[in-house]
């Protein structure tokens, strides 16, 4: 079965220092990743996927199939980074559609 | 545009009572899916629809669980006999096809309190 883990329930940092996130997972198909944020008394919406090899906010985040990780890396933190953070791994459900497989999150706060 | 919606936003329920939650999706989007989201935790995948037909519903935790998308728009999910481990965020997300590379919308949740 599929798993992933976020080892850091709580991570600070001060404002303009860089930030990790790290995001390791088990599955034995070809992984799908993703990144998704929940700013405080907002919804859960995605920040980025692994496909996409895209930066988005300032936040890139590299698959490591040889350490099976993908953390979320931002070289300099900004104070309304702070949010919960949850790495996800898309694997096959029925009918061509792909269930998202989470985290338990890891709590960023950028402090002044 | 409007983004999903649920309903209620909380809700308290005594053990043993039967829960319905609602989601509305965005419309035009075919795949539907809820989560189970724990204190601490993150979601956990419960049940998806791929317009009205439940195609995947291997996340329920006991058959205490049903969901429903009969019109293949509207969603709800309805929990009987409520235990206090059923308490939790249940989230809904759609999407607009069934790849694995469209955008889950996730909305608000509901969360529920079992005492």
């Amino acid at each position: 079965a599929q798993r992933v883990t976020q080892p850091e329930k709580l991570l600070s940092v001060f404002k303009g220092a860089p930030v990790e996130l790290k995001c390791n997972y088990s599955y034995s198909g070809s992984p799908e990743l993703f990144w998704y944020v929940q700013y405080s008394r907002q919804r859960l919406q995605l920040l980025l996927r692994h496909i996409s090899r895209e930066s988005i906010k300032g936040f890139t985040a590299d698959l490591n199939k040889g350490e099976t990780s993908f953390h979320l890396k931002k070289p300099f933190a900004q104070e309304e980074d702070s949010a919960m953070y949850y790495c996800a791994l898309s694997v096959p459900s029925s009918g061509s559609a792909r269930q998202l497989t989470f985290g338990s999150g890891t709590q960023l706060t950028v402090l002044p | 545009g409007a983004g999903v919606s649920q309903s209620p936003r909380y809700k308290v329920a005594k053990r043993g009572q039967d829960v319905a939650l609602r989601c509305d999706p965005i419309s035009g989007h075919v795949s539907l899916f809820w989560y189970q989201q724990a204190l601490g935790q993150g979601p956990e995948f419960l049940t998806y629809f791929q317009n009205e037909a439940q195609l995947d519903k291997s996340g329920l935790p006991s058959d205490r669980f049903f969901a429903e998308r009969p019109e293949g728009s509207v969603s709800t999910l309805k929990i009987q006999r409520t235990q206090q481990e059923d308490s939790a965020v249940y989230l809904c997300a759609s999407s607009q096809m069934a790849n694995f590379d469209n955008e889950q919308f996730f909305g608000p949740g509901t969360r529920l309190t079992v005492l």
